[in-house]
């Protein structure tokens, strides 16, 4: 298994470029997750998805878009990139059930720049 | 409201001493608590989890995390720290409606372990 794979890992934006952030999962995970990671400031959630079809906004969604049209996919769209959206994005996903414990398995991070 | 602190940004320890990194949460209800560690350019890795039961949680590489209801705490340990621990380390809390199986970081802690 792959496991949870992201792309591009690097990339470079001018403000007001637009781009999507790919994530791939192949353990048929239910629940897929996007996080943004800012130096010092730990993972803030930006939206999730609990199944095809269905996603939800976590804390800081403003200025990103996601879809979930497979179980496997879930990419990140940034429409009108901004100098505060730099940052390291991550991607997850976990098993659906209902315990609600199970760990999330991330992906190894995409660093964003908007110059 | 839901969070997780971690009080100490840095955590330096000599080879083969103890370790312990430090973790604080506030949860409404019975909490679902994490640690993660992060290496150099690389996504995060679980380490352990407590849901429930024993209070002494043992997870990958050695360490163990130990729940205490009463101090909210869930501080993670190792007995004998290694050079290759050093790290990024993070706890998490899950939130969010049931089954969502969102998570809340911290802000992360950095062990540095002294050859």
């Amino acid at each position: 298994n792959a496991g949870v794979t992201q792309t591009p890992k690097f990339r470079i934006l001018k403000i007001g470029q637009s781009m999507t952030l790919q994530c791939t999962q192949d353990m048929n995970h239910n629940y897929m997750y996007w996080y943004r990671q800012d130096p010092g400031m730990g993972l803030k959630l930006i939206y999730y998805s609990v199944g095809a079809g269905i996603t939800d906004k976590g804390e800081v969604p403003n200025g990103y878009n996601v879809s979930r049209s497979t179980t496997e996919d879930f990419p990140l769209r940034l429409e009108l990139a901004a100098p505060s959206q730099t940052s390291v994005y991550f991607c997850a996903s976990s098993y659906s059930g209902t315990s609600g414990g199970n760990e999330q398995f991330f992906g190894p991070g995409t660093r964003l720049t908007v110059l | 409201a839901q969070s997780v602190a971690q009080p100490e940004d840095q955590v330096n320890v000599a080879e083969g001493n103890p370790l312990t990194v430090k973790c604080t949460y506030s949860v409404s209800g019975n909490p679902y608590l994490f640690w993660y560690v992060q290496y150099p350019n690389r996504g995060l890795q679980f380490l352990l989890k407590y849901i429930t039961g024993d209070n002494l949680v043992k997870g990958s590489y050695g360490f163990e995390a130990e729940f205490n209801k009463s101090q909210t705490s869930f501080h993670l340990k190792k007995p004998s720290a290694l050079v290759s621990d050093s790290a990024l380390y993070f706890c998490a809390v899950r939130f969010g409606r049931t089954g969502a199986n969102n998570l809340f970081f911290g802000t992360g802690t950095r062990l540095t372990v002294i050859p």
